[in-house]
């Protein structure tokens, strides 16, 4: 059974850094792209940023590019998302999410989620 | 503002059919596939269809997707009042390199 457990999550001041994790279970983890996709409070499904299965390419949304970090464990199946810079409008819930990544990208999907972890970015 | 364009809510007698609709564009929806997630809040959410009709093994056969131009459908038959939850489309856009979503209906059932 796949299990996504994400963790780190908290509050923290703008212009501040933290930093999540997610702890794979389940599947072939250094087999498979990975990504992290947020909704803020009372708002849709945002991606974020995605990490190919090796860990070599990585890829941002605008919005947190230059200021958010996606890296993975490959021994320890565990994927990661260093935050810095925050500001207010970064206040969500963090999921992980697992990417079925075969083929062209038109034909990836998310196929597992974890739960999330609640970031808030708060004075 | 969501890129991809759902309405806010949508409801349902038990055992009735509903319809969840999701509008893009020619970078989005035209060009790639369309996927769907049902969300409860303070759960993980769920693959419900992928690839615009495909359902993953467990999803009840009374959830169908459908996908037209720069438009999609979830369709919900045999309402069940298990079925009340958020629901996302979400596909690639060449334009952003990036996934979007749609900004979630919220079917409530009556």
């Amino acid at each position: 059974e796949v299990q996504l457990l994400e963790s780190g999550g908290g509050l923290v001041q703008p212009g501040g850094s933290l930093g999540l994790s997610c702890a794979a279970s389940g599947f072939g983890f250094s087999s498979y792209a990975m990504s992290w996709v947020r909704q803020a409070p009372g708002k849709g499904l945002e991606w974020v940023s995605r990490i190919s299965g090796s860990g070599g390419s990585t890829y941002y949304a605008d919005s947190v590019k230059g200021r958010f970090t996606i890296s993975r464990d490959n021994f320890k199946n565990n994927l990661y998302l260093q935050m810095s810079s925050l500001r207010p409008e970064d206040t969500a819930v963090y999921y992980c999410a697992k990417l079925y990544d075969y083929g062209d990208l038109k034909f990836w999907y998310f196929d597992f989620w974890g739960r999330g972890t609640l970031v808030t970015v708060s004075s | 503002q969501s890129v991809l364009t759902q309405p806010p809510s949508a409801s349902g007698t038990p055992g009735q059919r509903v319809t969840i609709s999701c509008s893009g564009n020619s970078s989005n929806i035209v060009r790639n596939y369309l996927h769907w997630y049902q969300h409860l809040p303070g759960t993980a959410p769920k693959l419900l269809i992928y690839r615009n009709d495909q359902r993953p093994s467990g999803v009840p056969d009374r959830f169908s997707g459908s996908k037209s131009g720069t438009s999609a459908s979830l369709a919900i038959s045999g309402l069940r009042s298990e079925d009340e939850a958020d629901y996302y489309c979400a596909t690639w856009d060449d334009s952003l390199s990036g996934w979007v979503f749609g900004g979630g209906t919220k079917l409530t059932v009556l």
